[in-house]
């Protein structure tokens, strides 16, 4: 059964702590992407990766970092230079970056940092 | 101006009814266009892409005109299910840029 997992579904954080969400697919798409979803708010791209080894900046990178060691994976660590890091975050992978290609997500993880 | 737009709502409307959401870009280069579906709570999911044809599926109808750079969702015969909060999402070409709006919440009561 194809599709993306992340984990953990809630997390909770002391403030000043670095926290890593898993994202892992297995639909055999090149690119992922992660977002992050405030409430009453559109999708706010953080980072993404076309490719393995490979990724850049979205709109708001400032306090996130990741990596793509494996096409299947790319967690997302949340640092502690990130000012509101309270979020929804949700990742999503596409056959590809081009323009006429859909994104699949995954479920969701629901960071709470206090 | 945001560069998509689209009416918050909420919409109320009763079961059997009616309603279509609007969603205007800004981008003229914008290549394709989706319509996703988000529950309370739940991660988004792909209702239905927008072609410059019109397409339709089942209660669903999604209109594009490129002239006036807005898309359309029309649903028919809406069903309580229904209820929900309707994501427009915009792609460019020319290098990678999605853009979602913000949602339109749509309520249908029995």
């Amino acid at each position: 059964d194809g599709g993306i997992t992340q984990s953990p579904k809630y997390l909770f954080r002391k403030e000043g702590q670095n926290v890593t969400l898993s994202c892992e697919q297995n639909l055999n798409h090149d690119a992922m992407y992660w977002y992050r979803q405030d409430p009453g708010q559109g999708l706010r791209l953080i980072y993404y990766s076309q490719i393995v080894n490979d990724f850049q900046k979205g709109d708001i990178a400032e306090g996130y970092s990741v990596s793509r060691e494996k096409k299947e994976s790319f967690p997302l660590t949340v640092t502690s230079a990130q000012k509101n890091p309270t979020a929804f975050y949700l990742c999503a992978s596409s056959m590809s970056t081009g323009a006429t290609y859909e994104q699949y997500f995954g479920p969701g993880t629901r960071l709470t940092v206090t | 101006r945001k560069e998509v737009e689209q009416d918050p709502g909420p919409f109320n409307v009763p079961e059997g009814a009616t309603v279509a959401f609007n969603c205007t870009y800004s981008n003229s280069a914008s290549q394709s266009f989706f319509w996703y579906r988000q529950d309370c709570r739940k991660e988004p999911k792909l209702l239905m892409s927008v072609y410059s044809s019109g397409n339709e599926d089942g209660r669903f109808t999604a209109q594009l005109n490129r002239a006036s750079q807005y898309i359309s969702l029309l649903i028919r015969d809406s069903k309580l299910s229904d209820s929900a909060t309707y994501l427009c999402v915009v792609n460019t070409a020319g290098g990678f840029k999605t853009i979602f709006g913000a949602g339109t919440r749509l309520f249908v009561k029995a």
